[in-house]
């Protein structure tokens, strides 16, 4: 059966320390991998889409990989800060009954930064 | 301002009846999602409608309704017929196949 796999426990880290955070699947053969960042009661934001045929994609702080091979995706956030505290999903795209192509969301971790 | 509203942000429903949750989208966007979230969960696709006047459903319809009759609308309708219904609603849009604007959300608890 196809399946999204995030560390449901929480990872803690110090502020300025890089934090990773892993997105594994199994069953998929996505054609583009997403990260979304969700503060508690609220919707996702979308940060980053990586696709199929790229290794790594980045955006300021944020630095995301993507492996085919491994079926993992890694979403590191560099000098992290006590605002990036919030809930990480990946979400991977996949077909769907009707044909059509369409977003699965992992369950998140959770990061703390600490001060 | 262009983004995506939902309404209401709480909602209460007593046990039986059927309630409307409200998605509106000023992005232009052509493709609309409906998702629910339960605590400690991922997002599950309840319904979604890539162009007007069509929809399918998601991995979890059962019990929920949706109509598409403008661009900009997407309302879901949770029926009697969803036996756990409480949970955190989530509306989302998109231009197609890439990233998802997600709104505020709603969330439903049965009484």
């Amino acid at each position: 059966s196809q399946k999204i796999e995030q560390n449901s426990e929480a990872l803690n880290i110090q502020e300025g320390k890089t934090a990773t955070l892993t997105c594994n699947y199994t069953n998929y053969s996505p054609a583009y991998l997403q990260w979304y960042r969700q503060d508690p009661g609220r919707g996702p934001v979308f940060l980053l889409l990586i696709r199929e045929n790229e290794k790594e994609k980045r955006k300021e702080r944020l630095k995301v990989t993507f492996d085919t091979t491994l079926k993992q995706s890694l979403f590191h956030i560099t000098a992290s800060q006590p605002a990036d505290s919030a809930t990480y999903l990946c979400a991977l795209d996949s077909l769907v009954d009707t044909g059509r192509r369409a977003l699965t969301f992992g369950s998140g971790t959770r990061l703390q930064v600490q001060p | 301002d262009g983004g995506i509203t939902q309404s209401p942000k709480y909602l209460f429903r007593k046990e039986g009846q059927n309630v409307t949750l409200s998605c509106e989208q000023n992005l232009n966007h052509d493709a609309m999602y409906w998702y629910r979230q339960d605590p400690g969960q991922g997002l599950r696709l309840i319904y979604y409608s890539q162009i007007v006047n069509d929809f399918q459903k998601g991995d979890i319809a059962e019990g929920y309704s949706v109509s598409r009759e403008k661009k900009e609308s997407f309302p879901l309708t949770v029926t009697s017929a969803q036996k756990n219904p409480t949970a955190f609603y989530l509306c989302a849009s998109s231009a197609g196949e890439v990233e998802q604007f997600f709104g505020p959300g709603t969330r439903l608890t049965v009484l």
